[in-house]
């Protein structure tokens, strides 16, 4: 089976601007959960998607958003960039939702906002 | 929200010994304690996890044990090899799936010296 796959791999974006990152999910999985990951703050939960629906979002501001479509792939998007969303943003997924699944990483997307 | 706290930041050991990391947690609701192993620049691994209804869990060279009513878990690995050198993350998950998602700690690197 294929693992979580993440598009694209490196960005570099100016401040104000905005990104939208991608993850398909191993196939069957239908849960796809997004991590913020930085040196400082180590791996951050940004929100959770279970068939198209968002069940949970971290402590993050608005700017930060994110969709799931029918086939379970997922998008995140930030908009306005701060130099603060410099980091490394993982998407993860697994079977189900609706109990602790095993949840696979992908390889993530490195940003760069300068 | 959950609060996952791991012990120590960094952890030399010599190759063939052991080594325990430890982590404590906050939200008695959390029954879902995962492990991850991720190498420089690559993805987070799932190497083992274990639920609040066991108390130990073993895979090989690697054991997980959970301690329920003090809130901590601890990872075990016997026998090191210069593969185990990488920064091991714990992790907690409420029983209701988790609002928060998966609360990381902040990584202990382990360091196995040849």
């Amino acid at each position: 089976k294929a693992g979580v796959t993440q598009t694209p791999r490196y960005l570099i974006k100016t401040r104000g601007q905005q990104v939208t990152l991608s993850c398909s999910p191993i196939s069957g999985h239908r849960s796809v959960s997004w991590y913020q990951q930085t040196p400082g703050q180590g791996l951050q939960f940004l929100f959770e998607y279970f068939s198209e629906t968002q069940r949970n979002k971290g402590n993050f501001p608005g700017r930060f958003s994110g969709r799931q479509f029918s086939n379970s792939r997922s998008e995140m998007n930030v908009s306005t960039l701060e130099l603060g969303d410099s980091a490394l943003y993982l998407c993860a997924s697994s079977f189900g939702s609706t109990s602790p699944y095993e949840q696979y990483f992908g390889p993530g997307t490195r940003l760069t906002v300068t | 929200g959950e609060n996952v706290e791991q012990h120590p930041s960094t952890l030399s050991v010599q190759e063939g010994d052991s080594a325990v990391i430890k982590c404590t947690y906050s939200d008695s609701a959390s029954n879902y304690f995962p492990w991850y192993k991720q190498e420089l620049g690559k993805r987070p691994q799932l190497i083992i996890d274990i639920r609040s209804n066991v108390g130990e869990k073993k895979d090989q060279r690697i054991a997980v044990t959970l301690n329920k009513t003090a809130k901590h878990f601890s990872l075990h690995i016997t026998e090191t090899q210069p593969e185990d050198s990488a920064v091991y993350f714990c992790a907690a998950r409420d029983s209701g799936g988790g609002a928060d998602g998966l609360t990381f700690g902040k990584g202990t690197h382990l360091i196995i010296q040849p």
